[in-house]
């Protein structure tokens, strides 16, 4: 089956441009992550979705970034007037989160993202 | 604030012998425990989890042993493969619906 796609693979952009990366969580997923590894990093979290409740946006570096999940599935994370800090590779997981148990995430490949 | 602490970057261990990942945690109320693994260029797959009313959990080559009193958790793998060698990731959360926190990683070199 389909696992998290996550696009573009790679975003090569300018000091001062906004990108947006987006998530395909896995069909039926109800809780979204995104996290940025920076070089020689671990996992940074950014956000969490989880289904109809407001998003958990502890992780967001700035006010630079934003991220909207779009009916229950899609994710969008965009980051306005780009600083070459925020190199790095975005990933996005998507976890069932059934009732009764605690599921683990299941990542994309990641976004790799190089500000000029 | 670091909630979840891999102290050592790095680790070298030869192929056949046992590797030991260690990992500390800070928040009490952290409940449910989990590592992953990650090969360059690839997003981290899930490995093994414990939760906080284990102290073991075993799957095959991969042990997770948690000492809730030391706020400390471990991975086993023994013995160790070539193919083991990767960036190993512990994460926690505290309930059900929060958020999974991660520790920076342990690079895991196996020798032949």
């Amino acid at each position: 089956g389909a696992g998290v796609s996550q696009s573009p693979s790679n975003k090569v952009t300018e000091k001062g441009k906004d990108v947006e990366l987006r998530c395909d969580p896995i069909s039926g997923h109800t809780a979204l992550y995104w996290y940025r590894q920076s070089l020689g990093q671990g996992l940074e979290f950014l956000i969490y979705f989880q289904g109809n409740s407001a998003p958990d946006k502890s992780g967001l570096p700035s006010d630079r970034f934003s991220a909207e999940r779009t009916g229950g599935s899609v994710s969008t994370l965009t980051i306005q007037r780009t600083q070459q800090e925020d190199s790095a590779v975005y990933l996005c997981a998507s976890s069932p989160q059934l009732a009764g148990g605690r599921e683990t995430q299941y990542f994309g490949p990641g976004t790799r993202l190089l500000v000029l | 604030d670091q909630q979840v602490k891999q102290n050592s970057p790095s680790l070298s261990v030869q192929e056949g012998r046992i590797s030991i990942l260690n990992c500390d945690y800070t928040n009490s109320m952290f409940d449910y425990f989990l590592w992953y693994k990650k090969y360059p260029a690839e997003g981290p797959t899930f490995l093994i989890s414990i939760s906080s009313i284990k102290d073991k959990n075993e799957d095959g080559r991969f042990t997770v042993f948690l000492n809730k009193s030391a706020k400390h958790l471990s991975l086993h793998i023994v013995p160790s493969q070539p193919g083991d060698s990767a960036v190993y990731f512990c994460a926690a959360s505290a309930n059900r619906d929060d958020k999974i926190i991660f520790g920076k990683g342990t690079r895991l070199h196996i020798l032949p």
